[in-house]
């Protein structure tokens, strides 16, 4: 069975709200984690990495929260827009550039 | 612009044809690879090139055919295909193994197979 899964399949927010999407993994051995956001027609784009020796990582208007206890990884989009509206894709590394990701979780922002 | 381009955008083939996908990356990158994206199913890795090495066989069928003929491009050859094999197929690359996990991914080959 696949180690990372989506808690949400569909996420909808209004235009300036907050989002969180969520994931958990089973594989205590990965080193990396990341996000990736998939529009339609396109192919997935990279968003943030973290490295599993962190618990936080900022980027513009994104937020990765990593809880290795729980095995829990969490995606926060601040002041969502309506560009912001994809399938988001977490995945893990496992050291060697191998991902498994989950199955996504797709975002609807409204205006 | 993602610098990896995958053409053809769209493929309908027959289960008795042969096709390929042609994948193109702009970014000097050493590693390759192919993803499947099934519906209501995760990304599924392929095959990884490093260095035109594969380096990576993730017990894809025999009817899908890897080609890297250098770092910028690869191929992905088709022959006896299933309908069940309908998908977007995806290409990637990166600097080279190992890295984060950051890859490029190109637009993908919508197949279909009739």
């Amino acid at each position: 069975g696949e180690s990372v899964g989506l808690h949400l399949p569909t996420l909808s927010v209004q235009e300036g709200d907050n989002s969180i999407i969520n994931c958990a993994y089973s594989n205590s051995a990965s080193d990396y984690f990341i996000w990736y956001k998939q529009e339609s027609g396109k192919g997935p784009q990279f968003i943030i990495d973290i490295r599993s020796n962190m618990d936080k990582r900022q980027g513009q208007r994104v937020t990765v929260l990593l809880n290795k206890t729980v095995k829990h990884l969490s995606l926060q989009i601040a002041a969502t827009q309506p560009g912001d509206s994809a399938v988001y894709f977490c995945a893990e590394n496992t050291g060697y550039s191998t991902l498994t990701f989950g199955k996504g979780t797709m975002l609807l922002v409204s205006p | 612009e993602t610098g990896v381009t995958q053409t053809p955008r769209h493929l309908v083939m027959g289960m008795t044809n042969k096709k390929s996908l042609k994948c193109e990356q702009h970014l000097g990158h050493n590693a390759m690879y192919w993803y499947k994206q099934s519906a209501k199913k995760p990304l599924e890795l392929m095959f990884v090139y490093n260095f035109k090495e594969q380096t990576e066989n993730n017990s894809v069928p025999s009817r899908f055919s890897p080609e890297c003929p250098n770092s910028s491009h690869l191929f992905l050859h088709l022959h006896t295909l299933q309908p069940e094999d309908s998908a977007l197929y995806l290409c990637a690359s990166s600097p080279g193994q190992p890295n984060t996990g950051e890859l490029f991914f190109g637009e993908g080959s919508r197949l279909t197979v009739l």
